[in-house]
């Protein structure tokens, strides 16, 4: 198994533009996040999905869209980039159910926007 | 609200030092608490986890007890070594919130030979 993967590991963009990060994993796991780390700041959940055709809003989704076609994907879309979302993002996903079951992070996409 | 609390860093040590990373929780059920670790340039992996009251999670030498009564999940090692210079997160997992985990701002320890 990859695990959860992730695209691209680095990316620069000008302010107003526009990018899709990639996320994929291959465990046949319900639930996927989406992430960002800042300094000080810890992980601060941006959105989430509970299966294909299901998501949610996290704690700081605004200036992001998400959509879950398949239960393997999980794309996350910056519509028009700001220095402030300049970060590193994390995908990451695990099975539902049990309290106990492991969040699989990925590698990370360490984002600059100018 | 649900909240995570862990000590500010960042931890320096030297090896063999004994370790304990302060976590505390607010949470307004009965949650899972997880301790992650990430290694330079790299995402999070799991190090340990415990379920319910009194439960210890155990691995690598690292170990947490998650104590109910005070709200706390500390992470104790008895003799670091150079290679757990990391950057150590505290969560929790409430079953009534879906797929909503509560991070800690996450602590950086670095081992000196």
């Amino acid at each position: 198994n990859a695990g959860v993967t992730q695209t691209p590991k680095f990316q620069v963009l000008k302010t107003g533009q526009s990018m899709t990060l990639q996320c994929a994993q291959d465990m046949n796991h319900e639930y996927m996040s989406w992430y960002r780390q800042d300094p000080g700041m810890g992980l601060r959940l941006i959105h989430y999905s509970v299966g294909a055709g299901i998501t949610d809003q996290g704690e700081v989704p605004n200036g992001y869209n998400v959509s879950r076609s398949t239960t393997e994907d999980f794309p996350l879309r910056l519509l028009s980039a700001a220095p402030s979302q300049t970060s590193v993002y994390f995908c990451a996903s695990r099975d539902a159910g049990t309290r106990g079951n492991e969040q699989f992070f990925g590698p990370g996409t360490r984002l600059t926007v100018l | 609200g649900n909240s995570v609390t862990q000590m500010e860093g960042p931890v320096t040590l030297s090896e063999e030092a004994f370790l304990t990373i302060n976590c505390t929780y607010t949470a307004t059920g009965y949650p899972s608490l997880f301790w992650y670790v990430q290694y330079p340039g790299e995402g999070l992996q799991l190090l340990l986890k415990a379920t319910k009251a009194d439960d210890k999670g155990s691995n690598k030498g690292f170990e947490a007890t998650y104590r109910k009564e005070t709200t706390s999940f500390h992470l104790e090692k008895g003799s670091v070594q150079v290679s757990d210079s990391a950057v150590y997160f505290c969560a929790l997992l409430l079953s009534n919130t879906g797929n909503q985990f509560y991070f800690g701002t996450g602590t950086s320890l670095t081992v000196i030979p």
